[in-house]
């Protein structure tokens, strides 16, 4: 079956634009979540959705926000950005979420850079 | 302070080896997963502990609720086994019913054959 997708794989922007990124999750998977992840600072928890609800959020800026569609698929948004938000942005996927037992598919990711 | 400290943050090991890489937090969770990272940046879920203990093949992962420890043994090393071992905790909060994902730095495994 097919994994978690994320696109772009790769992007540049500059400062004070915006990005949308996109994660298709696998079929039947019902929570998405997002991370930011960095040299400096490792892994950071961004939020995640389950059912189209924002169901648990991390300590980020409100120029980060996100949604999810009614098939599960989830777009990050990242508003005004700057430099510090030069990351890779990974999504994953489970069945239930954290909680659940049956544990998280990850996609590839999307490297962010912003110049 | 960080909330979740993971130990060692470089670990070499000898082919064969017995590995144990440890993982402390500092309030009550709900859940801690272990993951591992590939060099080429792919994280693999590995297990979701709430207390206890679990074993996949050569991974043993442990957590003791009253001590807020958890540890991942890896049996019998390989160097397939190299990669970056994070753990990741869903800590309560206090405020209401609030959880935050909380990740450890990451312990770089070399397994040298």
């Amino acid at each position: 079956k097919a994994g978690v997708t994320q696109t772009p794989r790769y992007l540049i922007k500059t400062r004070g634009q915006q990005v949308t990124l996109s994660c298709s999750p696998i079929s039947g998977h019902r929570s998405v979540s997002w991370y930011q992840q960095t040299p400096g600072q490792g892994l950071q928890f961004l939020f995640e959705y389950f059912s189209e609800t924002q169901r648990n959020k991390g300590n980020f800026p409100g120029r980060f926000s996100g949604r999810q569609f009614s098939n599960s698929r989830s777009e990050m948004n990242v508003s005004t950005l700057e430099l510090g938000d030069s990351a890779l942005y990974l999504c994953a996927s489970s069945l239930t979420g954290w909680t659940g037992e049956f544990g998280y598919t990850f996609g590839s990711g999307t490297r962010l850079t912003v110049v | 302070k960080n909330e979740v400290e993971q130990s060692p943050q470089n670990l070499t090991a000898q082919e064969g080896e017995f590995i144990t890489i440890n993982c402390s937090y500092s309030v009550g969770i709900s859940a801690l997963h272990w993951l591992q990272q590939h060099p080429g940046g792919g994280i693999v879920s590995l297990f979701m502990l709430s207390s206890g203990k679990k074993k996949h093949g050569r991974l043993i992962a442990t957590i003791n609720i009253q001590e807020k420890h958890s540890s991942l043994h890896i049996t019998a090393s390989h160097p397939r086994d190299s990669a970056v071992y994070i753990c990741a905790a869903l800590l309560n909060l206090t405020e209401g019913s609030a959880r935050q994902l909380t990740f450890g730095s990451g312990t770089q495994l070399t397994v040298l054959p």
